[in-house]
């Protein structure tokens, strides 16, 4: 069954660093998303994209944040500068088209800023 | 996209025991989703019920929707240990152009007890 990938699984990285997270989706799939969850709490929605731009963004998606579909497979999730506080495990999801509404999460990319 | 509210936050049973968790909503919605989450995994998509629905089966799984008290309800039957999660609906506003932006509350932790 196909399913979204994401490389690496665990991340560390020094504060001030840059960091690129990468995804897989589900290769027929036409929507992506970023999802992060801090440690203990509940899974939040970064950015959504579509049609090789984003479609929304939260209030977290700062500057520091980015998004791009190099190639038409992979997905990816930069953070320029990073701080203590993007530590958390970060979810790309994949969705096949517009009325079809399930998404389809990856396995997660814990990040760790020291 | 509005937040879906669980309820009860927590929720231990015995195997073999049904296990019923609620959701709440504000605004109308096009169709409603529930999730699951194991520890620190990937959310996985369980089932959808469309706003024109009442009720709907997936294995052992059992939704209901009562778009009048705007609520759903997830019934696991005969649960397992491996049903040890937390659980969360997602549902989507109706008439939004959110791309699918799923917005997750605290969830129910359900634990099974073997």
């Amino acid at each position: 069954e196909p399913e979204v990938t994401q490389t690496p699984s665990h991340q560390v990285t020094q504060m001030g660093q840059e960091v690129i997270l990468r995804c897989v989706p589900i290769s027929n799939h036409l929507y992506f998303y970023w999802y992060r969850q801090i440690l203990g709490q509940k899974v939040e929605f970064l950015v959504s994209f579509y049609n090789n731009e984003i479609s929304e963004k939260s209030e977290i998606f700062d500057d520091q944040f980015s998004v791009e579909r190099p190639d038409g497979s992979n997905f990816t999730l930069k953070i320029r500068s990073t701080k203590l506080e993007d530590s958390a495990m970060y979810f790309c999801a994949s969705r096949s088209w517009v009325s079809s509404y399930e998404q389809y999460f990856g396995p997660g990319t814990r990040l760790t800023v020291t | 996209s509005q937040q879906g509210e669980e309820d009860p936050q927590a929720l231990s049973i015995q195997e073999g025991e049904n296990a019923t968790m609620n959701c709440s909503y504000k605004t109308s919605i096009n169709n409603l989703q529930w999730y699951r989450q194991n520890s620190g995994r990937g959310l996985v998509h369980l089932i959808l019920i469309r706003s024109n629905e009442r009720e709907k089966h997936s294995g052992r799984l059992r939704v209901t929707l009562d778009t009048s008290k705007k609520s759903s309800s997830l019934l696991i039957t005969a649960s397992r240990a491996a049903d040890t999660a937390s659980y969360f609906c997602a549902p989507e506003d109706a008439g939004g152009t959110s791309y699918g932006k799923l917005t997750f509350g605290q969830g129910t932790i359900l634990t099974v007890h073997p």
